[in-house]
């Protein structure tokens, strides 16, 4: 059975980088079979996807929401069997719970504990 | 971008009754393999979702009988058979295409009358 486990501080200073990790157990980052997704939860935006990872043909993929592509990035790191979320510049409305997830084909089967981030000065 | 939209947004259901849910999507998740992507997450007070139903009908590991999932196209419903004290949260429905992938619905709030 998956366990995803968060870590990150939970203030981030305006125009700074948001940085977060998801501690995988019971799963590989490099699967065939699943990709590594980040979602935040926010109660003027709802759940909303961010982006995810995956190993497929011997290279990995990412894959990014329109909303936040030219400000994030998600990293495996086989090592540590983890991947985490960068999201630059952040402003107050990046102020979210913000949630790891696996993703069994368009299935997201299991979830992260959640790490709400504030951002303020 | 696709657009999933629940009704009620809210639902007050005596324990032992049943309680059913509705979610209508702008553009159907069916998938060029016939697989249709649509899902249902259940998120208890201070707890992260839980996903209790894929691909439209397909129960998760752990989740109860009671909890059951239909619909095609663009219409899909979740259904309860006998609410419980524990089922008492927010429900949403989630779309996995086409891209972008993963939209959700606003959530429907399940409490006990």
């Amino acid at each position: 059975q998956v366990e995803l486990q968060q870590s990150g501080p939970g203030l981030v200073e305006p125009s700074q980088t948001l940085s977060l990790t998801c501690d995988i157990s019971g799963d590989s980052v490099s699967s065939n079979s699943a990709a590594w997704s980040w979602i935040r939860q926010s109660p003027s935006r709802g759940l909303e996807w961010l982006g995810r990872t995956y190993f497929y043909q011997s290279k990995w993929n990412y894959e990014y929401a329109v909303s936040v592509k030219s400000r994030i990035i998600i990293n495996p790191d086989t090592s540590r069997n983890h991947f985490s979320l960068q999201l630059s510049s952040v402003t107050p409305e990046d102020t979210a719970i913000y949630y790891c997830a696996r993703d069994r084909t368009y299935d997201l089967d299991s979830w992260g504990q959640g790490t709400l981030v504030t951002v303020s000065s | 971008d696709v657009v999933m939209t629940q009704s009620p947004l809210s639902l007050s259901v005596t324990l032992g009754q049943p309680a059913s849910i509705s979610c209508r999507s702008s553009q159907s998740p069916l998938y060029r393999d016939g697989s249709t992507f649509l899902n249902w997450f259940q998120q208890r007070p201070g707890q992260s979702p839980r996903r209790l139903i894929y691909n439209v009908s397909n129960r998760g590991s752990g989740v109860p009988d009671r909890f059951s999932g239909s619909g095609s196209g663009t219409d899909f419903t979740l259904k309860i058979s006998r609410v419980e004290a524990e089922d008492v949260g927010v429900y949403y429905c989630m779309q996995g295409t086409p891209w972008p992938p993963y939209v959700f619905g606003q959530g429907t709030k399940l409490e006990i009358k």
